[in-house]
């Protein structure tokens, strides 16, 4: 596609509950990066992917948080038993190579709210 | 201390003048530099990228780079109300490929 895709673009959860957050990169851009934005704060790392492989999940708060990227494509955030403090804007980003040089594009972001 | 530091502001600057965003970064192994806006709702779009140490211009836009002093600028000439939204320095460091953002400055261009 055009640009990177996230999908829902708005999500309300209850406190428990399991929940997707789905991530289109750039066609043929190998590289794509979950980030998390809360109120007045610049996007968090979460975790990095190079292909289908995770490269780098030192971000990830702790082990309710899992993604996968089984073909080397589309994306998947999952959060399980969700808080209300995993509300935030979970942002989807990609780049081309995921080399220092490289301009990461991102998302429009899937904006979560655990009541 | 923050990896990556910047002023949350907010900055004010009347339209036409010079805003001076300013940020400093913690790790010197750091390669690559970006600056993104964000405007209210939407997501982080680049608009500047610097690898060396010195200064590059796109159009109304200069980044500063000094490796020895670890510290990154964005200045905005003739600046506009469109301007206002936050802006967000970024750095990817050493052997790591994400980027590692600072707060963000809000900057409002006061027409």
């Amino acid at each position: 596609g055009a640009g990177v895709s996230q999908t829902p673009s708005n999500k309300v959860t209850e406190k428990g509950k399991y929940v997707e957050l789905r991530c289109d990169p750039i066609s043929g851009h190998t590289a794509l990066y979950w980030y998390r934005q809360s109120l007045g704060q610049g996007p968090e790392f979460l975790i990095y992917f190079q292909g289908t492989g995770a490269a780098d999940d030192s971000g990830l708060p702790n082990d309710r948080f899992f993604a996968v990227r089984p073909e080397g494509s589309v994306s998947t955030l999952k959060i399980q038993r969700t808080e209300r403090g995993d509300s935030a804007v979970y942002l989807c980003a990609s780049s081309s190579r995921g080399d220092r040089l490289d301009t990461i594009y991102f998302g429009e972001g899937s904006w979560l709210t655990v009541v | 201390q923050k990896e990556v530091e910047q002023n949350s502001g907010p900055l004010s600057v009347p339209e036409g003048a010079i805003a001076s965003l300013n940020c400093t970064y913690s790790d010197r192994v750091s390669q690559s530099f970006f600056w993104y806006r964000q405007y209210s709702g939407k997501s982080p779009e680049l608009i500047m990228s610097i690898y060396s140490n010195g200064d590059k211009e796109d159009g109304r836009f200069t980044a500063q780079l000094n490796k020895a002093s670890q510290y990154v600028s964005l200045l905005i000439r003739d600046s506009q109300p469109s301007d206002s939204a936050t802006y967000l320095c970024a750095v990817k460091g050493g052997s790591a490929r994400q980027l590692t953002f600072g707060s963000g400055t809000q900057l409002t261009v006061l027409p």
